[in-house]
């Protein structure tokens, strides 16, 4: 079944740099959502993104689905060590990707 | 606090042996899903209630089982627990059946099988 991989599944950023985690899928997605999970908490729902090309913005925090709604991203700009944490994704179903761990150096 | 309760926070229990872990969902959510979250691993999807109904089914062992009641709760029995078991359960619930709903996460419930 689909399932949407993740890359990178490590990042390791020094503060104020930029960090980006992408989504993808051999399967065009109807939607996909964005999650995050501090250390020690529980995933957190960011945002979801329905639309071809659809960008949003959330702070300092890029989401995009692509134009055949089959990849996603999500930026960082300027890291801070508040955005430290797995950030995970999710298509179409009720699985999620493997996440991608974000470790951000004073 | 999300909304979603589980309990209890931490269990510890010995090979062999049957526990039962229980989460409400977020008041007005119908749909539950169990997942299960092992050391510094990814979520691996167990399965799917909605409205007192199995809905989807992952990568559930034979030996777990769960159910919805009829005030939407939910309990996920594990059983003949192995070492292996021992990992971060969480609860996730949503406003309808599937997307384009986000879940929301319960804390979660820490196992661990000695």
């Amino acid at each position: 079944g689909q399932q949407v991989m993740q890359i990178p599944q490590y990042q390791h950023v020094q503060e104020g740099e930029d960090f980006t985690t992408y989504c993808n899928s051999s399967t065009t997605l109807s939607n996909i959502q964005w999650y995050k999970q501090r250390p020690g908490g529980h995933p957190v729902f960011l945002i979801q993104l329905v639309k071809s090309g659809e960008v949003k913005k959330q702070k300092r925090l890029t989401f995009q689905f692509g134009e055949a709604k089959k990849n996603s991203s999500l930026h960082i700009t300027a890291t801070q060590t508040t955005d430290v944490g797995t950030y995970f994704c999710r298509g179409n179903d009720m699985r999620f990707g493997a996440g991608t761990r974000l470790t951000v150096k004073p | 606090d999300s909304g979603v309760t589980q309990t209890p926070k931490h269990l510890i229990t010995a090979t062999g042996q049957r526990v039962t872990l229980r989460c409400s969902p977020r008041s007005g959510d119908l749909s539950v899903y169990w997942y299960q979250q092992s050391l510094d691993q990814g979520l691996q999807f167990l399965i799917q209630y909605y409205n007192g109904e199995e809905r989807a089914k992952g990568n559930i062992l034979e030996r777990f089982s769960a159910q919805q009641f009829p005030d939407l709760h939910s309990e996920l029995n594990l059983s003949s627990l192995e070492l292996g078991d021992s990992a971060l359960y969480f609860c996730a619930s949503s406003l309808r059946d599937a997307k384009p709903y986000g879940y929301t996460f319960g804390s979660g419930t820490r196992l661990t099988v000695v």
